[in-house]
C-alpha cells in the first residue's frame, strides 16, 4: 500500500485559499488518489478523487503532477465551517484488494 | 435515498463481554467496511465485506469478526472486550470493491469499554 505523508495541521482566516499537500512517493499504476474530510464525532466524508493532472469539483480542486508522487488539494475561500481533518488516501482503483488506509490526515483549523 | 445507518449511537460495556455493531449500507451498495477510529487517530481499516465474503482485513485480532447480510446490511462483533476496544466504530458501503469508488460512511457507534 502506497503510505501517504501530510502536514499535521494549519490554520488559514476565512476567505483565503487553503492548499494542502500529500506526498505518496511509492505510488503504484493503478492508484487512486482520494481525499476524505472529517468533522467531530462524524464519519469521514469524500471529496475529491483523481488520477493524473487536475480534478474539480463543486467543493475542491484536487493537482497531481506528472509524477504523481504528491498531490495538493485546494480548498478555495475556506470558511469556519471547513474546519475539520483532511485525510489523503491511495489506493488501487478497481481490484477492491486495497482497503482505504487513513493517516492521521491534517487538522485545519479556520479563523475567522 | 437512505444514507449508511449505524447502530446503537453508544454503547457502554464491561471488559471481557461481548457486542456487537450494526450497519446498514445505502441502497444498491454491496461493499462495506468496517473502521475503528481512536480518539485523535485517523481510522483503522478492520475488514472489508464483498457480496456476503469477507474481501480484506486489517491488523486484527480474531476476536473482531463480522458478517455481510444478503440484503447488504452487516455486523461487526467484538468478543473478550479490551478497554483499548473503547473506540468509534464507522462502517462504509459503496458501490464496488476499490477504492476509485466512494465510500459513504455511517454516523459511527461509540463504544465505551470500562
Amino acid at each position: 500500500l502506497a503510505k501517504t505523508t501530510q502536514p499535521i495541521s494549519m490554520d488559514s482566516y476565512e476567505g483565503q485559499e487553503v492548499n494542502i499537500t500529500c506526498s505518496h512517493n511509492n505510488i503504484a499504476t493503478n492508484d487512486y488518489i482520494t481525499w476524505y474530510q472529517q468533522f467531530p464525532s462524524q464519519g469521514p466524508r469524500f471529496i475529491i478523487q483523481g488520477y493524473k493532472t487536475k480534478v474539480t469539483n463543486e467543493v475542491a480542486s484536487l493537482f497531481i503532477p506528472a509524477d504523481r508522487k504528491s498531490s495538493t488539494l485546494s480548498l478555495p475561500r475556506v470558511s469556519l465551517s471547513d474546519t475539520a481533518v483532511y485525510y489523503c488516501l491511495v489506493g488501487d482503483g478497481y481490484s477492491g484488494n486495497t482497503p482505504l488506509v487513513f493517516g492521521k490526515g491534517t487538522r485545519l483549523s479556520v479563523i475567522a | 435515498e437512505t444514507g449508511v445507518t449505524q447502530s446503537p449511537t453508544h454503547l457502554i460495556k464491561t471488559r471481557g463481554q461481548q457486542v456487537t455493531l450494526r450497519c446498514s449500507s445505502q441502497s444498491g451498495h454491496n461493499t462495506v467496511s468496517w473502521y475503528q477510529q481512536a480518539l485523535g487517530q485517523g481510522p483503522q481499516f478492520i475488514f472489508q465485506y464483498y457480496r456476503e465474503e469477507e474481501n480484506g482485513r486489517g491488523n486484527f485480532p480474531p476476536r473482531f469478526s463480522g458478517l455481510q447480510f444478503p440484503n447488504y446490511s452487516s455486523e461487526l462483533n467484538v468478543n473478550a472486550l479490551e478497554l483499548d476496544d473503547s473506540a468509534l466504530y464507522l462502517c462504509a458501503s459503496s458501490l464496488e470493491r476499490g477504492i476509485s469508488y466512494e465510500q459513504y460512511f455511517g454516523p459511527g457507534t461509540r463504544l465505551t469499554v470500562t
